[in-house]
């Protein structure tokens, strides 16, 4: 059974500084990683998706890495902003399309 | 991409009623996905719902508790029967689409008294 731990599980830090988020899964046999951004009281709000056979991906201020054997995977965040300010979701995805979601990181950015 | 709307966006029901959740997309998917959100916790997966066929649900959850329709290749609904206050969550719709991109719903944030 996979199981997703993200640490830390929350963070706090002064706007302008990069955020690391790092994400550990158990089982190495997934499809790709996405990474969430979660608002309070809200939906899912999908920032990058890693195949399996990618070791990055990046996308504006965000970049993630994977690393499939080790079953890891960091989220980036450059020059944080107050908007930053969220729940940081990883999900690997198995066999039918099931992802597992890690407990998130609660994201800070004091300006 | 996908938009995915959800009915009602929030709900407080008593103890012992049900109550039916509603999601729909913007396109046509395979798979739909329905999840739950408890309070200070992370997603879990109820089940998988598939156009013409019975849903499929993780362990820990069952139909009679949960039935789930899946009329169209837009459109499912959830039903959460003979509520408790254990039941108060938010409730995700769930799809894949523009490839391997799982897109989410707003959610529906649902209290029981």
């Amino acid at each position: 059974k996979q199981e997703v731990t993200q640490i830390p599980a929350a963070l706090s830090v002064p706007e302008g500084e990069n955020l690391v988020l790092n994400c550990s899964f158990t089982d190495s046999a997934i499809y790709n990683l996405q990474w969430f951004r979660q608002d309070p009281g809200k939906g899912l709000t999908s920032l990058l998706l890693i195949q399996s056979s990618q070791r990055e991906q990046t996308s504006g201020r965000l970049n993630a890495s994977l690393d499939k054997s080790s079953g890891r995977s960091t989220l980036y965040i450059a020059a944080s902003q107050p908007g930053d300010s969220a729940t940081y979701l990883c999900a690997p995805k198995a066999a039918g399309n099931k992802l597992t979601f890690g407990g998130g990181t609660r994201v800070l950015v004091k300006p | 991409s996908a938009v995915i709307s959800q009915k009602p966006s929030r709900d407080i029901c008593q103890r012992g009623t049900s109550l039916t959740i509603q999601c729909q997309v913007d396109s046509q998917v395979t798979m739909m996905f329905w999840y739950r959100q408890q309070p200070g916790q992370s997603l879990t997966l109820i089940a998988t719902a598939n156009q013409g066929s019975e849903a499929t649900y993780e362990s820990g959850f069952v139909i009679d508790k949960f039935p789930i329709s899946r009329p169209n290749l837009t459109f499912s609904t959830l039903t959460v029967s003979n509520m408790s206050p254990e039941d108060s969550s938010i409730y995700l719709c769930s799809v894949v689409a523009g490839g391997d991109t799982q897109y989410f719903g707003p959610g529906t944030r649902l209290t029981v008294l």
